[in-house]
């Protein structure tokens, strides 16, 4: 079965450092999306992706967060200036054609992001 | 804002038995309701769908219940079995925000 594939699976980075996070989506999926856990935590959204721009975006998706898709099969978040708070688990998911609620969401098995 | 609960963060129960897990949410009804497994250090696994005018969706050993006068969802795992044991999640999926927005979760444990 297809699946959604992320590297790394862990990450360490220095506070202030830019970081990319990759992804490679199922192959005919067209919308795309980023999550993250803190842990112990929720899954909370991130952002949504459709047709190479930001479809959507929560409030926790500031200036210092950018997305990508710069081929056919990569989808990446970028966080520019990375702070402690940032440390989490970083989740990509895509969708069928048919964006919304009525289609399930297939998860990567994440990035553990630690910033020291 | 929206918030949503799900029923005691852990659940223990026996194998063989049902277990139900419950998702409670406020506000505005969902037009979709998904739910989610996870398991520890992976990422969550779609399992079921119900739409807002639905009452009750199966497949297999797995049925989602939908009472939006309640605002309330009920997943039950019938015949349980100790690989059921996880973190099982509750989405909801409004339209006019366009985001699914996940519930904390609660933790299944079955014993053998």
């Amino acid at each position: 079965e297809p699946e959604v594939t992320q590297t790394p699976s862990h990450q360490v980075t220095q506070m202030g450092q830019e970081v990319i996070l990759r992804c490679v989506p199922i192959s005919n999926h067209l919308y795309f999306y980023w999550y993250r856990q803190i842990l112990g935590q929720k899954v909370e959204f991130l952002v949504s992706f459709y047709n190479n721009e930001i479809s959507e975006k929560s409030e926790i998706f500031d200036d210092q967060f950018s997305v990508e898709r710069p081929d056919g099969s990569n989808f990446t978040l970028k966080i520019r200036s990375t702070k402690l708070e940032d440390s989490a688990m970083y989740f990509c998911a895509s969708t069928e054609p048919g964006q919304g609620g009525n289609q399930p969401q297939h998860f990567g098995d994440g990035t553990r992001l630690s910033i020291l | 804002s929206q918030k949503i609960e799900q029923n005691s963060e852990a659940l223990n129960i026996q194998e063989g038995k049902t277990a139900t897990l419950t998702c409670n949410y406020t506000n505005y009804s969902p037009a979709y309701l998904q739910w989610y497994r996870q398991d520890p250090g992976r990422g969550p696994v779609f399992l079921l769908l119900i739409r807002e005018n639905e009452k009750e969706k199966r497949k297999e050993r797995l049925k989602v219940t939908f009472d939006t006068t309640l605002k309330q969802s009920l997943f039950h795992i019938t015949a349980s079995q100790p690989a059921d044991s996880a973190t099982y999640l509750c989405a909801l999926y409004f339209g006019s925000a366009r985001q699914l927005t996940f519930g904390s979760g609660t933790q299944l444990t079955v014993l053998p």
